[in-house]
């Protein structure tokens, strides 16, 4: 099993939709997860961090599942400008921060208008 | 706040040579990585450094990559002699104490 898995897509959504990701993680120690975006031809962007407890920010929503390893994303009311890729990031230990951060391949959002 | 600077922007050489890219990271930022991003996957590690001292290099490609950090601040990191496999992005990251990871452009690397 890989060590973090995610649906390449890509993921076609018409503009307003909600749309979710999902990933897998296959490391039970891990204890930070994250999503960056990462647009085309640019550098990954920190887009939020993945608390136990869910967190969310205006139109993005994450939850973690410790239980069966996996965390998700949710796109509410989609713009255009969210067209990007989306990857998972899981720390490979039980540290915090930016150390032994593992990506996934990303999966590919295309809204359209 | 100048963000992660890394030059040059696109290399494009020929495989068996060499080629050499350099990073400044975030001021002040003590953690600096290097990833490698081949198209379609994720960032992938390479070599992190913690001031100047190499944290982790399990996944660097010893026999061909190379990178130091001599001062803690500015870092290159070296491929001689390149292959083909070696076309992606090298990207490089900074981070400080409990913060996220701080990306540069990166350099778009084609080996022919």
């Amino acid at each position: 099993r890989k060590e973090v898995e995610q649906d390449p897509g890509p993921f076609n959504v018409p503009e307003g939709a909600t749309v979710a990701f999902n990933c897998t993680y296959s490391n039970s120690a891990s204890q930070s997860f994250f999503w960056y975006r990462q647009d085309c031809r640019k550098e990954p962007k920190l887009l939020m961090s993945v608390y136990s407890s869910g967190n969310e920010d205006g139109r993005f929503t994450a939850q973690l599942n410790r239980a069966s390893q996996y965390i998700s994303l949710l796109i509410r009311d989609s713009k255009l400008s969210d067209s990007a890729t989306y990857l998972c990031v899981v720390n490979r230990g039980s540290g915090g921060g930016a150390d032994g951060l593992t990506f996934g391949k990303g999966t590919h959002l295309i809204i359209q208008p | 706040e100048a963000g992660v600077a890394q030059s040059p922007r696109y290399k494009i050489i020929e495989k068996r040579q060499s080629v050499a890219f350099w990073c400044n990271p975030i001021s002040g930022h003590a953690t600096l990585y290097w990833y490698q991003q081949i198209l379609g996957q994720g960032p992938k590690l390479l070599i992190q450094f913690q001031n100047n001292g190499v944290v982790d290099d399990s996944q660097l490609p010893k026999d061909r990559f190379s990178a130091e950090r001599l001062k803690g601040v500015d870092s290159t990191l070296k491929i001689q002699p390149a292959k083909l496999e070696d076309s992606a992005v090298y990207l490089c990251a900074s981070s400080t104490v409990n913060s996220p990871l701080h990306f540069g452009n990166g350099t778009r690397l084609t080996v022919t």
